[in-house]
């Protein structure tokens, strides 16, 4: 079953402590994989397309790189209004859609 | 401005009632899309359409209808609603089917 897991479900920074997000997946052949965030009550908003194995994307205080199984959002010196849901997705085997993880929650307090 | 726009955002209705959420985007996009998102279960894809005319089921399609008759617009039709069906709905828009989507602002609806 094609499969894409974010981890951790949640995380809570503080102002300028860097750390990363993880998202694996199971979809062989993997044609994509995405990024985006979500306010709450919002509609998620694109950040980040990666294809290949060792590409890697920035904006501001983000980066994502990849790798053959996995992708990580690193976050630098997070401020507070990082604070959102961060949701990774790749193509279904058919590529017919997108599936998407369930979220990593960033709280960032000052 | 490129957007994709859904109407109503807020919707409360009894259980029965058809409804119907609309969307429409102006980027010229083949590709549409429903999720519904739920607490614990993330988004999950309702219906597609990969063009005028053409569409298909995604994970969770009991209960709902979609039609694309012109390319902008992509309405999500619930015949008889059920308290089930409460959920924070989207619509979503891109150029191909596993490229960048857009999101729309969402629809918030409650069924009692």
């Amino acid at each position: 079953e094609d499969q894409v897991t974010q981890s951790p479900e949640a995380l809570r920074l503080q102002e300028g402590e860097s750390s990363s997000l993880n998202c694996s997946y199971t979809v062989s052949g993997l044609r994509g994989l995405f990024w985006y965030r979500q306010d709450p009550g919002k509609g998620p908003e694109f950040l980040f397309t990666l294809y290949s194995a060792g590409e890697e994307k920035e904006k501001e205080r983000l980066k994502a790189t990849l790798t053959k199984k996995e992708s990580f959002l690193h976050i630098t010196a997070p401020k507070p209004e990082d604070s959102a849901t961060y949701l990774c997705a790749g193509p279904n085997q058919a590529g017919t859609a997108l599936i998407f993880g369930k979220g990593t929650t960033l709280s960032v307090s000052s | 401005e490129a957007q994709v726009t859904q109407n109503p955002r807020y919707l409360i209705t009894v259980t029965g009632k058809k409804l119907t959420v609309t969307c429409s985007q102006n980027m010229n996009h083949e590709y549409m899309s429903w999720y519904r998102q739920d607490p614990g279960l993330g988004l999950r894809q309702i219906y597609y359409s990969m063009n005028v005319e053409v569409t298909d089921k995604g994970d969770v399609p009991e209960g709902y209808k979609v039609s694309r008759k012109e390319k902008r617009n992509f309405p999500l039709i619930l015949e008889s609603p059920s308290p089930n069906q409460t959920s924070l709905y989207f619509c979503a828009s891109s150029l191909g089917r596993v490229t960048e989507q857009y999101f729309g602002p969402g629809t918030r609806l409650t069924v009692t």
